[in-house]
């Protein structure tokens, strides 16, 4: 079974700063997929930015952008100039053939 | 497209009632999917389906699970006889091939099942 473990609960940046979320996942598969998702208060979970395993260059969407280790077995999420509405839970998500595996999730608070 | 759609948003009933969940997934997704989460954690798999066909079960998908999805169209999931611990949010998920091989999965709202 493939493991994703995000290692901060709790996050916290002023509106307008940068934050970075970390994930790293178990795997000995070679071909897959990383998601992050975030899901704010009461509401669906939504897809952020997702990356393929087998391209070198990190995915990058908008304000969103990650940084792959592929040997490190590393995911991170950096969130540029935060907005209010950032404030959710991000999950980051590993999909081998077809179910996600998900992480435990970071709350990110973005403080006014 | 409306994206994926749950019904009922929420549910309440007494341990060791039957209920059944409905999820409508995007039109043309061929894939869909099931997922448990409770209060502060990630999802976690259920099983899903490519078309009609349910292709795999977690181990989480005890014998009082069930799911079908009928024509290959919505899916429903049904717990019998409910227990305290079935309580989390049930969610929905659809996919179709994307570029790559992606399988980009949407969610839909999610089912809240409270067992009193």
């Amino acid at each position: 079974a493939q493991t994703v473990t995000q290692s901060q609960p709790e996050m916290s940046v002023q509106e307008a700063e940068t934050v970075t979320l970390s994930c790293t996942y178990d795997t000995s598969e070679s071909n897959y997929y990383l998601f992050w998702y975030k899901q704010p208060p009461s509401r669906q979970m939504i897809l952020v930015i997702r990356q393929e395993a087998y391209k070198q260059q990190n995915a990058t969407e908008n304000r969103f952008s990650v940084n792959f280790q592929k040997a490190a077995k590393s995911f991170s999420l950096k969130i540029s100039d935060s907005q209010l509405g950032d404030t959710a839970m991000y999950f980051c998500a590993f999909r081998d053939d077809y179910k996600l595996s998900f992480g435990a999730g970071t709350t990110v608070t973005v403080r006014a | 497209d409306t994206g994926v759609s749950q019904n009922p948003r929420h549910k309440i009933t007494k341990r060791g009632q039957n209920v059944t969940f409905r999820c409508d997934p995007i039109s043309e997704h061929n894939r869909l999917y099931w997922y448990r989460q409770t209060l502060g954690q990630g999802p976690e798999f259920l099983t899903y389906f490519q078309n009609e066909a349910q292709l795999e079960k977690s181990r989480l998908l005890s014998d009082r699970f069930s799911a079908e999805r009928p024509k290959g169209s919505f899916s429903t999931l049904e717990i019998q006889r409910t227990e305290q611990g079935d309580s989390a949010m049930y969610l929905c998920a659809s996919s179709v091939r994307g570029q790559g091989s992606s399988y980009e999965q949407y969610f839909g709202p999610g089912t809240r099942l409270t067992v009193t």
